[in-house]
């Protein structure tokens, strides 16, 4: 009865490789986002998906490419992997609405680029 | 854009004794402050959240303050317990736009 899974939850992968993480909420939500926590624990935003539409887009590199099939999923693909971008993703999901916006994470993708 | 910062980056307490971050954020039109816990290889859960229209929110040992003047909030743990200890992050938001999150304090309970 996993609110928030991601698949998978280690990746390790050589520089130049490209990869996907996937990411399912099953609380019936209409938002989800993709989160990413650097080696000093510092959390940041990188997209937000509301009902497949993508709504929150930070200054992140065109390398990543986030899809959203159905309100239930939204995957994260990363082309072309630097050393860089090694860190913990996290996918979240949360109700679109002012007085409900409460964001569940799921147990975060520990991406390792050698 | 909205910028939070909290304090202190490492808490160390006694079992039994009261813990308290506190954060800070710039932008006055913020109105969403949740705080969340986070365990060594989990992902981050909320344990508390309090909004603009409200100056203190309490649930068992945990309770939140929010001076909207000032722009701060603060997270207070009471009777901590060794399970308390992860790492903690306070949050703020406008309405239903993105998260921007503190940079995390370390909370460390010795028995």
């Amino acid at each position: 009865d996993t609110a928030v899974s991601q698949t998978p939850k280690y990746l390790v992968t050589q520089m130049g490789n490209d990869k996907s993480i996937k990411c399912e909420q099953n609380l019936g939500h209409d938002t989800m986002y993709w989160y990413k926590q650097d080696s000093k624990k510092f959390l940041k935003i990188m997209f937000s998906y509301n009902n497949k539409e993508l709504i929150i887009n930070e200054t992140v590199p065109n390398r990543f490419s986030p899809k959203s099939p159905d309100k239930a999923h939204l995957n994260l693909h990363i082309n072309s992997l630097e050393l860089g971008d090694s860190a913990v993703y996290f996918c979240a999901s949360s109700q679109f609405r002012e007085d409900d916006n409460e964001q569940f994470f799921g147990p975060g993708t520990r991406l390792t680029v050698l | 854009g909205e910028n939070v910062e909290q304090h202190p980056s490492t808490l160390s307490v006694q079992e039994g004794d009261s813990a308290v971050i506190k954060c800070t954020y710039s932008d006055s039109a913020s109105n969403y402050f949740p705080w969340y816990k986070q365990e060594l290889g989990k992902g981050p859960q909320l344990i508390i959240d309090i909004r603009s229209n409200v100056g203190e929110k309490k649930d068992q040992r945990i309770a939140v303050t929010l001076n909207k003047t000032a722009k701060h909030f603060s997270l207070h743990i009471t009777e901590t317990q060794p399970e308390d200890s992860a790492v903690y992050f306070c949050a703020a938001s406008i309405y239903t736009d993105k998260l921007i999150f503190g940079t995390g304090t370390r909370l460390q309970v010795f028995p």
